[in-house]
Formats: structure tokens, C-alpha cells, sequence
């Protein structure tokens, strides 16, 4: 079974900062799909970025960035001039490529991210 | 309303209450899910429906019932409930992945159920 494992509980960074968030994986797939996902205070999930195995390029989304690599399970995200709207926890996600249909995204535990101004 | 909406957002039962979670998509997807979020643990997958069929059971117990109308609307039925299932339940929506690759899940707010 595949884990996803994010060994920072909890992190801060300075407005304005860089910051980067570390989350590795087990799996012995070849092809699969990788996530981050921010949980505002609010509650809601909603997808930062998200990366396909296959591809080299890391992805970016305008401050968000992640490396990541294939060889290592490694798959960190870095988040630019860090902006106090950014507060929140983190979560990494790892989803298996599907022949049909839909296959389950597994979770890390979170990274809490405080932003301090 | 658009995205995902749940309701109720709080609920508080004790151990012999019947109650039910509601979960609504407004974005035309074909596949539901139902999360459990406990604290520090990591967020766990109960059950995936596809086009109004159920595909996914992660083994959850059978006090936990999910239905699921239609491909907007998803239930989950609580019953004799124990303490140890206080969480928050998160209800998503994707359109079914395919040869397209994954979509992303959208998330609804969740659920804070307490059981007293």
C-alpha cells in the first residue's frame, strides 16, 4: 500500500519569505500522480498543485512550486513571498494512476503553515 | 449555491441517535467521496461512488451507511455511533478520471460531528 509521509507537524515563515514543505512517498507504481492541498482555517480543501510522475518538469502555480524527485519519492512544495492568506495546513496527496475509473487519493498527516507578519 | 456545500456543518449526537450528513455538488461531476478527518491522523477514505455506484468500501464499519441518490447527492447515514467517531467528514467531487488522467477532487466544508 502506498503512504505519503509529511515530517513537519508544523512550520512558520515571515510574510514575504520563502518556505519550503517536504512530504516523501512509498510506492512501487511507476506511474502515478502527486498533490498538494491547502485546508484554510475555514475548512475548505482546495488543490495548490499537482504533479504527473511521468512529467520531469516540476509544476508551478504562480508563488507555488514543488521539486520533485522520482528517484528519491521525494515531492516538497515551495511557496514564494509567502503572504499571510497562506496560513493554513498542508497536506500532500498521492493518487495512483487508473486503468478506469477513479483510484483514491492517500493523504499525508499535514503540515501546519503559519505565515507571521 | 456552486461547488460543494455540506450540511449540516456541526452536529453533536449521542450514542443511540439516528442522524444523517448531506452532501451536494454543483459541478456536474459523476464520482463522490466520503473523507473522515481525525486530529493528527491522516485523512482517510471511506467510500467512492462512481455514476451512482459504489466502488469504493475502505473497510468502514457498518455503522457508518452511505447512499447515494444520484450523481449530486450524497448521504451519509450515522447510527450507534462511539466516541472515537467524532471527526470532521469531508464530502468531494470529481468527474470520473478515464483514460484522462485524474481530476482534481473538490471539497466540500465538512462536517464537525461530536459524539457524546
Amino acid at each position: 500500500a502506498q503512504t505519503v509521509t509529511q515530517s513537519q507537524p508544523e512550520m512558520s515563515v515571515q510574510e514575504a519569505e520563502t518556505v519550503t514543505l517536504s512530504c516523501t512517498y512509498d510506492t512501487s507504481e511507476n506511474n502515478y500522480y502527486l498533490f498538494w492541498y491547502k485546508q484554510p482555517p475555514s475548512r475548505q480543501m482546495i488543490l495548490v498543485i499537482r504533479q504527473e510522475a511521468y512529467k520531469q518538469q516540476n509544476a508551478t502555480e504562480n508563488r507555488f512550486s514543488v521539486n520533485f524527485q522520482k528517484a528519491a519519492k521525494s515531492f516538497s512544495l515551495k511557496i514564494s513571498d509567502s503572504q499571510l492568506g497562506d496560513t493554513a495546513m498542508y497536506f500532500c496527496a498521492f493518487m495512483d494512476a487508473p486503468n478506469s475509473g477513479n483510484t483514491p487519493l492517500v493523504f499525508g498527516k499535514g503540515t501546519r503553515l503559519s505565515v507571521i507578519a | 449555491e456552486t461547488g460543494v456545500t455540506q450540511t449540516p456543518r456541526h452536529l453533536v449526537m449521542g450514542m443511540t441517535n439516528k442522524k444523517s450528513l448531506k452532501c451536494e455538488q454543483h459541478l456536474g461531476h459523476n464520482a463522490m467521496y466520503w473523507y473522515k478527518q481525525s486530529a493528527k491522523k491522516p485523512l482517510e477514505l471511506m467510500f467512492v461512488y462512481n455514476f451512482k455506484e459504489q466502488t469504493e468500501n475502505n473497510s468502514v464499519p457498518s455503522r457508518f451507511s452511505p447512499e447515494c441518490p444520484n450523481s449530486s447527492h450524497l448521504f451519509l447515514h450515522l447510527h450507534t455511533l462511539q466516541p472515537e467517531d467524532s471527526a470532521l467528514y469531508l464530502c468531494a467531487s470529481s468527474q470520473d478520471s478515464g483514460a484522462a488522467g485524474p481530476y482534481e477532487q473538490y471539497f466540500g466544508p465538512g462536517t464537525r460531528l461530536t459524539v457524546t
